[in-house]
C-alpha cells in the first residue's frame, strides 16, 4: 500500500530564516506530488504541482519554491521566510496524469509552521 | 463569486442524529466530486469520490451531486462522535489542469 510521510510536524521559525520541508512517499512509482497551505478561514491554497522528476508548476507566486529531485521525494523550501508564511502545509500525491487534473488526492499529515 | 461556496459551521447535531453536509459551485465544467475529512491538525483523508450526477453511498455516509443545481451534498447517518471533524468538499473539472477546488470546509461536532 502507498504511503505517504512529511515531517516536521511542527516548526517555529524566525522571519527571514530559511526553510526545507520534505515529503516522501512510498508504494508507488512516478506519482503527481503536491504542495498545499492552509490557513485558518482560508481553505487549502495550492502552492505547487509536480507531475515528474525536475518538472514544477507553480500555481501562486510567493518567496516559496519546490524541487522535486527524486521520483517520490518533493521539498518545500524558502531563502527568507515571512511572517505571512506562517500556515498548516499540506504534501499530497496522487496517480500520474500529465496534470493536475482530477484525481484522488492522498494528504501527508501536515507541517504547522509558526514564523515570529 | 467564488467559485465553491461551503458553510464554515460549526455544525452541532447530537450522537445518532443524521448528518447533511452541502457545498455549491459556480463552474458548469466541474465533473468530479469528492468529499475529505480533516481532524484538528492532521491531513484531508479522502471519503467519498464521485464522477459526475447521482449518489454513491460507502457504509454510514452517502454523497450526492446535483449538477443542474450546482450543488453536493453529503450525508452521515448514525452519527458518532468519532465524525466529528472538518469536512471539505473539492471538485474540479475534465482535463483541467487547475487541480482541485477545495470548500473551505465545515466543522462538525458530534455531541455524546
Amino acid at each position: 500500500s502507498q504511503t505517504i510521510h512529511q515531517w516536521p510536524a511542527t516548526l517555529v521559525q524566525p522571519v527571514g530564516s530559511p526553510l526545507s520541508l520534505e515529503c516522501t512517499v512510498e508504494g508507488t512509482s512516478n506519482p503527481n506530488l503536491y504542495w498545499y497551505r492552509q490557513a485558518a478561514g482560508r481553505g487549502l491554497q495550492l502552492l505547487f504541482y509536480s507531475v515528474g522528476i525536475g518538472q514544477i508548476s507553480s500555481e501562486v507566486p510567493q518567496n516559496l519554491s519546490a524541487s522535486r529531485p527524486q521520483d517520490r521525494q518533493f521539498i518545500l523550501s524558502s531563502k527568507k521566510l515571512l511572517l505571512s508564511d506562517s500556515g498548516f502545509y499540506l504534501c499530497a500525491w496522487s496517480p500520474w496524469t500529465a496534470t493536475a487534473t482530477n484525481e484522488k488526492l492522498f494528504f501527508g499529515s501536515g507541517t504547522q509552521l509558526s514564523v515570529l | 463569486q467564488k467559485e465553491v461556496e461551503q458553510d464554515p459551521g460549526p455544525l452541532s447535531v447530537p450522537e445518532g442524529a443524521i448528518v447533511s453536509l452541502n457545498c455549491t459551485y459556480s463552474n458548469s465544467a466541474f465533473q468530479y466530486f469528492m468529499w475529505y475529512r480533516q481532524y484538528s491538525r492532521k491531513g484531508p483523508e479522502l471519503l467519498m469520490y464521485t464522477y459526475s450526477s447521482g449518489n454513491k453511498e460507502d457504509g454510514r455516509f452517502t454523497a450526492q451531486v446535483d449538477k443542474s443545481s450546482k450543488y453536493i451534498s453529503l450525508f452521515i447517518r448514525d452519527s458518532q462522535p468519532s465524525d466529528s471533524a472538518t469536512y471539505l468538499c473539492a471538485m474540479s473539472a475534465v482535463g483541467g489542469a487547475d487541480g482541485l477546488t477545495f470548500g473551505k470546509g465545515t466543522h462538525l461536532i458530534i455531541q455524546p
